[in-house]
């Protein structure tokens, strides 16, 4: 299994850009999620997907889109980049998002995103 | 949401030294897992760890989710221990802002 894989692993974009970054999961997993990480922070949470063609907003969605078509993607896209969106992205999925059921999360390897 | 703090934020350890990382969260939580980030920015599961006791090699982890916290203990602490701790909670995984720890030769 290659587990959880993110590309690209870094890319630098101007002002008003937009672009997806991709992630993919062979686990079979329902649940899978996007955070950002910014310095000195935790991770937080952008969208999430309890399984294919149903996703929900998390902590810090605005400017984010997501889409899930397949069990097995889950992009995450920018519609027009700005500077505050320079961060490092982590995709994550697990086999349920439903509380009481075993829910460890396993993260992508991120991508660095520069925004100028 | 509910709240995640971890302490203490730094940590300079001599290696083969001993260590306790500690995580307290504001309300109930059904999900508790504890990660390495390792200076290469990879996420590395450590534990999931909801309620009681687990150990691997030379770490070990206990949640008491009535009292609403999490230990980690580090032993012996080795160079590649460097790293931030996180602690996250809930299905949402709420993360705290880590612990920075650097083990020293």
């Amino acid at each position: 299994n290659a587990g959880v894989t993110q590309t690209p692993k870094f890319q630098v974009l101007k002002t008003g850009q937009s672009m997806t970054l991709q992630c993919a999961q062979d686990m079979n997993h329902e649940y899978m999620s996007w955070y950002r990480q910014d310095p000195g922070m935790g991770l937080r949470l952008i969208h999430y997907s309890v399984g294919a063609g149903i996703t929900d907003q998390g902590e810090v969605p605005n400017g984010y889109n997501v889409s899930r078509s397949t069990t097995e993607d889950f992009p995450l896209r920018l519609l027009s980049a700005a500077p505050s969106q320079t961060s490092v992205y982590f995709c994550a999925s697990s086999y349920s998002g439903l509380a009481g059921s075993y829910n460890e999360q396993f993260f992508g390897p991120g991508t660095r995103l520069t925004v100028l | 949401g509910i709240q995640v703090e971890q302490s203490p934020p730094d940590l300079i350890l001599q290696e083969g030294a001993n260590s306790t990382l500690r995580c307290n969260f504001s309300d109930s939580v059904n999900n508790l897992q504890w990660f390495h980030q390792n200076p290469w920015g990879q996420l590395i599961n450590l534990f999931y760890i909801p309620s009681g006791t687990k150990q691997n090699g030379r770490l070990s982890a206990t949640t008491v989710a009535t009292e609403r916290y999490s230990l980690l203990y580090i032993s012996s602490s080795q160079t590649t221990d460097s790293g931030v701790y996180f602690c996250a909670v809930n299905n949402r995984l709420a993360f705290g802002k880590g612990n920075q720890v650097v083990v020293i030769p």
